[in-house]
């Protein structure tokens, strides 16, 4: 089992919908990224959460540290939303990243 | 800009053949790290550094050599490239550590024959 899984593995929805991801985790941490990948594969940081939620524009990321999840939310999807999104956490005492296999978001017009 | 740079962007090899990936950033991040991605198997830590001449392995370390010879720069070395190493290939860097925000480079496909 991973350590960081994602769901779902693939979403599409329409232009305007409320789309969330999940993310859970099976370890301590002591971050936790969410970050996106567009086709052509560049890689963005969304956040960067260790407690609480934030909000930039119109995504919104939280986390449960006790319940180890994270969801992050867009909301007014738009076809440029379209990427894969991941997540990755910090495992507590360790300088690394651990990733999740992804979920791909297609958005339609 | 905040920029990282990888160079080169594609790369198609031969077995054996020693190449060098470079990395370079411009916003004076202790942090740089390299990353693999597979299908299947997402993205996956090579080496990591946290400061100039310190460098440590991550999960997937064999195959492959780094330096930090300077704050600026962290190449990736592959002395003798394997086909297991064809891949997309990341850098990252970060002021704080994984703690802060990351900023990756554009990505280098990479195909050993």
């Amino acid at each position: 089992k991973n350590e960081v899984e994602q769901s779902p593995q693939n979403l599409t929805a329409q232009e305007g919908e409320f789309i969330t991801i999940n993310c859970s985790y099976s370890v301590g941490i002591s971050a936790l990224h969410w970050l996106q990948q567009h086709p052509g594969g560049g890689i963005v940081s969304l956040f960067m959460l260790s407690s609480g939620k934030k909000k930039h524009g119109r995504l919104i990321a939280t986390i449960n540290i006790q319940e180890k999840h994270s969801s992050l939310h867009i909301t007014a999807s738009h076809p440029r939303d379209s990427a894969v999104y991941i997540c990755a956490v910090i495992p507590q005492g360790a300088q690394k990243l651990v990733f999740g296999q992804g979920t791909r978001l297609t958005i339609n017009p | 800009e905040a920029q990282v740079t990888q160079n080169p962007r594609y790369l198609i090899t031969v077995t054996g053949k020693k190449l060098t990936v470079t990395c370079s950033q411009n916003m004076n991040h202790e942090y740089m790290s390299w990353y693999r991605q597979d299908p299947g198997l997402g993205l996956r830590q090579i080496y990591y550094s946290m400061n100039v001449e310190a460098t440590d392995k991550g999960d997937v370390p064999e195959g492959y050599k780094v330096s930090r010879k300077e704050k600026r720069n962290f190449p990736l070395i592959l002395e003798s490239p394997s086909p297991n190493q064809t891949s997309l290939y990341f850098c990252a860097t970060g002021r704080g550590g994984y703690t802060g925000e990351l900023f990756f480079g554009e990505g280098s496909r990479l195909t050993v024959l």
